[in-house]
């Protein structure tokens, strides 16, 4: 079945730290997004790829990085991981012009 | 700026009886309203949408209505049993899947 991964699933890092979440999905899917999730705060879009030349910043992208390698694949940095980064991060896709998003399982993230 | 209100944030009730989840939008451009639901430690999945050209829209026993003019909408879950125990995130967008926001979620418990 056509899916949408994430790797790592589980990271714990250091303030100051850089680290690098990646995505990849087999859906055939042209747009791409990051969105981290906090308890009581939902879904907050961090960057967005409509394909692979184009990148834009979410509501909350301060901190974070984006690279769009290729149609399939949208990586996600923290280039110096402080601790209220703390959160779980999910990478999701979208169909052009279509509303749906496909989500991945979630990177849980952890800043010590 | 935009933003999307979801109440409650946490519902608990009893196996067989109804859910109601509620949220309201800003933004008068938004004309798609999906409703995702996220088992615990698993991804988001859409579950039921509405556009702004329908006032109701029913799958079994989930159905969500929309009040355009009041910019309301709400997920109805009828006869309700442990499996729909989850977090459910309604959203708001303005179609083409351009921008979406989410609500903050609802977290419903579902006692046996």
């Amino acid at each position: 079945d056509a899916d949408v991964t994430q790797t790592p699933r589980n990271r714990i890092t250091k303030t100051g730290k850089r680290i690098m979440l990646e995505c990849s999905q087999t859906k055939g899917h042209d747009r791409m997004y990051w969105y981290r999730q906090d308890p009581g705060l939902g879904l907050r879009l961090i960057y967005y790829s409509f394909d692979v030349k184009d990148i834009n910043k979410g509501e909350i992208s301060d901190g974070y990085s984006v690279s769009r390698q290729a149609q399939a694949k949208f990586s996600l940095s923290l280039e110096s991981a402080i601790p209220n980064q703390t959160a779980l991060y999910f990478c999701a896709t979208s169909d052009s012009g279509a509303d749906e998003r496909y989500f991945g399982p979630g990177t849980r993230l952890t800043v010590t | 700026g935009e933003n999307v209100e979801q109440h409650p944030s946490t519902l608990s009730v009893q196996e067989g009886d109804s859910a109601v989840i509620k949220c309201t939008y800003s933004d008068s451009a938004s004309n798609y309203f999906p409703w995702y639901k996220q088992e615990l430690g698993k991804r988001p999945q859409l579950i039921i949408d509405i556009r702004s050209n329908v006032g109701e829209k029913k799958d079994q026993r989930i159905a969500v209505t929309l009040n355009k003019t009041a910019k309301h909408f709400s997920l109805h879950i009828t006869e309700t049993q442990p499996e729909d125990s989850a977090v459910y995130f309604c959203a708001a967008s303005d179609g083409g899947g351009f921008k979406t926001i989410f609500g903050a979620g609802t977290r419903l418990f579902v006692k046996a």
